[in-house]
């Protein structure tokens, strides 16, 4: 079974703060971990994959780790705007099988 | 380029009745996806076609079949409809074939789909 759990599951925080997120995943049987952003009344968008055992991407105020033996991975985002309220996603996949977590969702307060 | 339509965006159907989902890519990707988004849940694979003419099950495929019409479109069935498939659909295409996964997929705008 392919469960990815993601925390929290959702998050306020005031513009300027910075914060994190969790996912956890199989650590068996590792093939990549992706994580999207998804705005509301629009399409997930793809931020990172990463495949390899520390990996660490980053895209502007926004970074992510991957830690494959111990099955987690982190999102960060520096300095919190409030166009980055949205519900960040990860998933696990395994070949082309793809599971999802629940997300968390992300509240920017001006 | 439009990059991944889905149509219609909005459906209501009575329980029994079918309908095909229609999904289009024009990025020339050989990866193709359906998920559904239920509440709480996040996104479920359904079905996906790693390339032209092969299809797969994916985390929930009862009561679905797909259909891979050529490298560009790729259709969800829903032959008698039941409340418990009352969800937002999204198609996803992905570029390489067989390592779909691990490639970014795109997106399309999602098809609401009500139940009653």
């Amino acid at each position: 079974i392919l469960n990815v759990e993601q925390s929290p599951q959702s998050l306020h925080v005031q513009e300027g703060d910075s914060t994190n997120f969790t996912c956890s995943f199989p650590s068996s049987n590792f093939y990549a971990l992706h994580w999207y952003r998804w705005e509301t009344a629009k399409s997930p968008e793809a931020l990172f994959v990463m495949t390899l055992n520390g990996d660490e991407k980053k895209k502007g105020r926004i970074s992510a780790t991957l830690n494959t033996k111990e099955g987690y991975s982190y999102l960060y985002i520096k300095g919190s705007q409030p166009e980055d309220s949205a519900t960040y996603l990860c998933a696990f996949s395994i070949l082309n099988d793809m599971r999802f977590g629940a997300g968390t969702r992300l509240t920017v307060k001006p | 380029n439009a990059g991944v339509t889905q149509t219609p965006k909005f459906q209501v159907l009575k329980t029994g009745q079918s309908m095909t989902l229609q999904c289009a890519q024009d990025m020339n990707h050989n990866s193709m996806y359906w998920y559904r988004q239920d509440p709480g849940m996040g996104l479920r694979l359904i079905y996906y076609s790693a390339s032209e003419g092969t299809t797969d099950k994916g985390e929930v495929p009862n009561g679905y079949n797909v259909s891979r019409l050529n490298k560009r479109e790729f259709s969800l069935r829903l032959e008698s409809a039941a409340p418990s498939q009352t969800s937002v659909y999204f198609c996803a295409s992905s570029a390489i074939p067989g390592q779909g996964a691990m490639e970014t997929q795109y997106f399309g705008p999602g098809t609401r789909l009500l139940v009653l």
